[in-house]
């Protein structure tokens, strides 16, 4: 399986640009990589997914170097409702082995 | 389009006692999922099932029992709830098993066991 590493935490100021890099050292070949969002008392929200190199939407980008061992997620221009837990996912196509792990809790302060 | 929902919405529960938790998505989709978050921590998965009749383990799946005799309906079960049971419990489902797969979840179930 493969396991993800993530900050605890972060603290961002709003008009600014944060990135949230996850770790995955032992990504497989098919395993392709997902960040959700999650708000206070809500379930997660899927943002962004990718396999390699940069993936852009219009909530956000991911970037993923050509080794695939980390990814990058880059939310631009925070907002203060942009203040979630954001969780990197990686995994094959089997269910049973998603894996959210603790996500990282991003503050965003006027 | 109500999408995922959940039932209830909260509970206390005395240890011991038997309690299910309702989940029905209206998107038709094949797989559905079962997640607990404990405070403080993400996700993990209790059960899932890639398609109507067919279930699987996750990561805890230890005093839970699941069954989807539909498309729609993935109820949770918990025969003889514990104090390690309380917890919030969320329910998801997708198009298919794939990891590439979007998951949406539902809001949630606030479980407290006594």
């Amino acid at each position: 399986l493969a396991k993800t590493t993530q900050p605890i935490s972060m603290d961002s100021y709003e008009g600014q640009e944060v990135n949230i890099t996850c770790s995955h050292n032992n990504i497989a070949t098919n395993d392709y990589i997902t960040w959700y969002q999650q708000f206070p008392s809500q379930g997660p929200r899927f943002i962004i997914q990718g396999y390699k190199t940069k993936v852009t939407n219009e909530v956000a980008s991911l970037f993923i170097p050509a080794d695939r061992k980390s990814s990058t997620l880059s939310l631009p221009r925070v907002s203060l409702s942009d203040t979630a837990v954001y969780y990197c996912l990686v995994g094959d196509s089997s269910a049973s082995k998603i894996i959210f792990g603790s996500g990282t809790r991003l503050s965003i302060r006027p | 389009i109500a999408g995922i929902t959940q039932a209830p919405t909260s509970q206390i529960l005395a240890a011991g006692r038997r309690m299910t938790l309702r989940c029905t998505q209206d998107m038709r989709h094949n797989a559905m999922y079962w997640y607990r978050q404990d405070l403080g921590l993400g996700l993990r998965l209790i059960h899932y099932s890639n398609t109507a009749g067919t279930t699987g383990k996750g990561e805890v799946p230890d005093g839970y029992s699941v069954s989807r005799a539909n498309t729609d309906d993935f109820p949770l079960t918990l025969a003889s709830a514990v104090p390690s049971q309380t917890s919030v419990y969320f329910c998801a489902s997708s198009d298919s098993g794939q990891n590439t797969d979007t998951q949406y979840f539902g809001p949630g179930t606030r479980l407290t066991v006594l």
